[in-house]
């Protein structure tokens, strides 16, 4: 089945830094989805992209979508302890799947 | 999320009982889906509903599992002889139309199924 490969698995970074993580895929997928989710909490959804090569930003997070359909990325600039928490990439495949599937995670840490 | 209700929260069960976890999705948005999340794992995908039926069951196991989203009131996960590896965190997502369109899926806070 299609799987999304999400990496860094974990992330410690000092407060004010910026942050990068990614997903990608051997297959297509016509929509990707970052969520972030906080401890006993479901996923909160931060960016959706819904076009080949899209550049979204929600304030200090942005997130593309990749040319080939196979990979995406989430940026958040000048991190603050709030964001600690588990990001999450998510996705339609391509076939006219309803389903999301998702990447196992990256867990990030912020010292402040 | 606040507005994709679950209940309850946290779920405790003996091996061979029966869960029922509910899912009442935000007002308006008829297309269900159910997700199980394991300790340090992505959520996977079980099943998929709208209103009186079952749209995609792929993910959910042969046995024991069921879903159901009637007509009226909440959508209904039921989990037979629950065993030890069935602990996990059930999650349901609703949305307006189907997410293979221009669509956003929110979740609900999840079950926590706890099998003793």
């Amino acid at each position: 089945g299609q799987q999304l490969n999400q990496s860094p698995q974990s992330m410690f970074i000092q407060e004010g830094e910026d942050v990068s993580m990614n997903c990608t895929s051997s297959s297509i997928f016509n929509t990707w989805l970052w969520y972030k989710q906080d401890p006993g909490e479901g996923p909160v959804l931060l960016i959706a992209l819904y076009k080949a090569g899209e550049l979204t930003s929600n304030g200090r997070l942005t997130a593309q979508f990749g040319i080939t359909r196979k990979d995406s990325f989430l940026n958040i600039s000048a991190s603050i302890p709030s964001d600690v928490g588990i990001y999450f990439c998510a996705g339609t495949p391509q076939g006219g799947s309803e389903k999301l599937v998702f990447g196992k995670g990256t867990k990030l840490t912020v010292n402040p | 999320n606040a507005g994709v209700m679950q209940n309850p929260r946290h779920l405790v069960r003996r091996r061979g009982q029966e869960a029922r976890l509910r899912c009442s999705p935000m007002k308006g948005h008829s297309h269900v889906y159910w997700y199980r999340q394991l300790p340090e794992e992505g959520l996977k995908f079980m099943v998929y509903l709208q209103k009186e039926n079952i749209i995609d069951e792929s993910g959910m196991p042969k046995e024991r599992f069921s879903a159901e989203f009637p007509k009226e009131g909440p959508s209904i996960l039921r989990i037979q002889q629950v065993v030890r590896g069935d602990s996990a965190a059930y999650f349901c997502a609703s949305s307006l139309t189907g997410t293979g369109g221009y669509t956003e899926a929110f979740f609900g806070q999840g079950t926590r199924l706890t099998v003793v």
